[in-house]
């Protein structure tokens, strides 16, 4: 059981470059979000899904893209690299239907330190 | 817009003092609550969680935090901090909008130094 995974752990890009980040988790979630972390404004919501085939927008989805085709896996898509984009990303996972219970904690990769010059 | 707000930016503390960080949140309906604990380059980890219940719950490495409903606060306490404490702080709250609802809105944190 290893949890939430999260490659890469670091990311250069250069302004306009896209790329994929990855996220699996391997607990029988329904629930997976991607957070953006910045000094002083705590995790902000990017995008969610709740189940496989659905995803909804957070707080701040402009310049991403998600898609979930299978519950394990949630990746993050930047199309065009900006320095705004530059931060802390963590993917979450919670709520096992199975369970019966919508209370639930959040589970956390180990985030990916993302740099846009 | 539900919104988590917490007291403190930075708290810097000597070894064995006393540890109390606020937690507020904006919402009224039915909610969980959480801290996170973050160490240096480190992911978020879970320290204690409310679901219902007795308001005062305890959670790992000595912590404890109390929900007072009427105040809509969630304050994290612990009686002696430690160097090891040294960490960044999130109180975090899902809002469960007709009994669903997994998204989670996180405080900006508090950033605790612990000098030995």
């Amino acid at each position: 059981n290893a949890g939430v995974t999260q490659t890469p752990k670091f990311q250069v890009l250069k302004t306009g470059q896209s790329m994929t980040l990855q996220c699996a988790q391997d607990m029988n979630h329904e629930y997976m979000s991607w957070y953006r972390q910045d000094p002083g404004m705590g995790l902000r919501l990017i995008h969610y899904s709740v189940g496989a085939g659905i995803t909804d927008q957070g707080e701040v989805p402009n310049g991403y893209n998600v898609s979930r085709s299978t519950t394990e896996d949630f990746p993050l898509r930047l199309l065009s690299a900006a320095p705004s984009q530059t931060s802390v990303y963590f993917c979450a996972s919670s709520y096992d239907r199975d369970r019966g219970t919508y209370n639930a904690e959040a589970f956390f990769g180990q985030g990916t330190r993302l740099t846009v010059v | 817009a539900q919104s988590v707000s917490q007291h403190n930016h930075h708290v810097i503390l000597s070894e064995a003092a006393s540890l109390e960080l606020g937690c507020n949140y904006s919402y009224g309906g039915t909610v969980n609550l959480f801290w996170y604990v973050q160490y240096p380059g480190q992911h978020l980890q879970l320290l204690l969680k409310y679901f219902s219940g007795d308001p005062l719950v305890k959670g790992i490495k000595g912590f404890e935090a109390e929900f007072i409903k009427s105040k809509f606060s969630f304050n994290l306490r612990k009686p002696s901090v430690q160097w090891s404490d040294t960490a960044e702080y999130f109180c975090a709250v899902k809002f469960l909008r007709d009994n669903y609802g997994q998204n989670f809105v996180f405080g900006p944190g508090t950033r605790l130094s612990v000098l030995p």
